[in-house]
């Protein structure tokens, strides 16, 4: 069975300082791996996936099947960018998605 | 486009009640997912809806049961009411008769059970 772990519940950064929050998984073939973000009163909304490789917001996160790995990372947080952060995983023709349990992010000013 | 789109947005039951909720899948797509969000926990799947059926189910009683009506919106149904049904319920939509996987999320009904 798949499972996404989070270690973090809590992370706290300076503004401008870089933040990395720790995505791992467990599952044997070939995950699709995906960020979401759920700001205050807002609701939850895709952030970026590993397949396309694309930088949203200056965040990016690169799939390590080496270490069953997805962290996010961005080099200079900004105050806008305090959130709720879950990892998810989409495996094979799977259509559901296994949240991990989140990451609650506060960039301090 | 409002986007998907839940009702009601709380609600209060009591031990052994039934308890519906629905949800309207943003324009366009034809594929419901719900999710239940125990609180300080990620979201987890309880089943999937696309053409009328349900297509996958995670590890949830037969307790929940679910619908899709030809418009695509959906309903949500639990029966004999656990105070540990008490969460935030998401709806998903995604265009997955178009190829999409993407879900798109609604805010949740928050049921509480006492």
């Amino acid at each position: 069975a798949q499972r996404v772990t989070q270690p973090e519940k809590l992370l706290s950064v300076f503004k401008g300082a870089p933040v990395e929050l720790k995505c791992n998984y467990s599952y044997s073939g070939s995950p699709e791996l995906f960020w979401y973000v759920q700001y205050s009163r807002q609701r939850l909304q895709l952030l970026l996936r590993h397949i396309s490789r694309e930088s949203i917001k200056g965040f990016t996160a690169d799939l390590n099947k080496g270490e069953t790995s997805f962290h996010l990372k961005k080099p200079f947080a900004q105050e806008e960018d305090s959130a709720m952060y879950y990892c998810a995983l989409r495996s094979g023709s799977a259509r559901q998605l296994t949240f991990g349990s989140g990451t609650q992010l506060t960039v301090l000013p | 486009d409002a986007g998907v789109t839940q009702s009601p947005t709380h609600l209060i039951k009591t031990r052994g009640q039934q308890v519906t909720l629905r949800c309207s899948p943003k324009s366009g797509h034809d594929t419901v997912s719900w999710y239940q969000q125990a609180l300080g926990q990620g979201p987890q799947f309880i089943f999937q809806y696309y053409e009328e059926e349900e297509r996958q189910r995670g590890n949830f009683p037969d307790r929940f049961s679910g619908h899709q009506f030809p418009n695509y919106s959906s309903e949500l149904n639990v029966n004999a009411l656990l105070l540990g049904d008490s969460a935030l319920y998401l709806c998903a939509s995604s265009a997955i008769g178009s190829g999409s996987y993407e879900q798109y999320f609604g805010p949740g009904t928050r049921l509480t059970v006492t």
